[in-house]
């Protein structure tokens, strides 16, 4: 089945710089790979999400890459905000739709000001 | 994710007892799922139903029943014979075309 790694577990960062969080995945077939934002205690909210066919997808600050040759993906946030600091998950899903997504352990992003 | 509820918030058991945690939704999606989430362990697959009637064990369907008699609706119900039931427990659908999971807001289960 899916395995998705993610790195790193935890991540501190200034307020401005950019953050990178990386995740692999292991099945070649996965074609689906969402990012949640989690803050304590809340459930996670989809906050961007890449389809095998696309390698790169921005939204104002947050952007994914896909490698599909390498399986892996990543998260990038520019000019970091206190407001971003929260776990992040990544997660990997194949076809058919409505396939359950298997999920990376998360990252602790802390950004301070 | 709004139209996603789970109740109740903040739940107590004791040792072998059954308890049901309570997932309805009003999006009219046709895949439910239930995760378990412990700290530093991410979210884990219970279990998942893509259709009325019908479910599939995920990766850690010891200890845990579920049903789906209605579409909106996907109760999990917490055995005695799950040994270590303390967690966060997340429920979540998707449409039946699309991929993008919305998640509940949560259990938050206590063994006593």
């Amino acid at each position: 089945g899916e395995n998705v790694e993610q790195h790193p577990s935890t991540l501190s960062v200034q307020e401005g710089d950019s953050a990178v969080i990386k995740c692999t995945y292991s099945d070649s077939a996965s074609n689906y790979f969402p990012w949640y934002k989690q803050e304590l205690g809340k459930r996670p909210q989809l906050i961007i999400d890449i389809r095998s066919n696309v390698g790169e997808k921005k939204d104002q600050r947050i952007a994914v890459t896909l490698n599909k040759t390498a399986k892996h993906f990543s998260l990038h946030i520019t000019e970091t905000q206190p407001e971003d600091s929260a776990v992040y998950f990544c997660a990997a899903s194949m076809k058919p739709a409505g396939t359950a997504l298997i999920f990376g352990k998360g990252t602790t992003l802390s950004v301070s000001s | 994710d709004g139209g996603i509820t789970q109740s109740p918030k903040y739940l107590f058991r004791k040792e072998g007892q059954n308890v049901t945690l309570s997932c309805e939704q009003n999006l009219n999606h046709d895949a439910m799922y239930w995760y378990r989430q412990d700290p530093g362990q991410g979210l884990r697959l219970i279990y998942y139903s893509q259709i009325v009637n019908d479910f599939q064990k995920g990766d850690i369907a010891e200890g845990y029943s579920v049903s789906r008699e209605k579409k909106e609706s996907f109760p999990l119900t917490v055995t005695s014979a799950q040994k270590n039931p303390t967690a966060f427990y997340l429920c979540a659908s998707t449409s039946g075309m699309g991929d993008t999971q919305y998640f509940g807001p949560g259990t938050r289960l206590t063994v006593l």
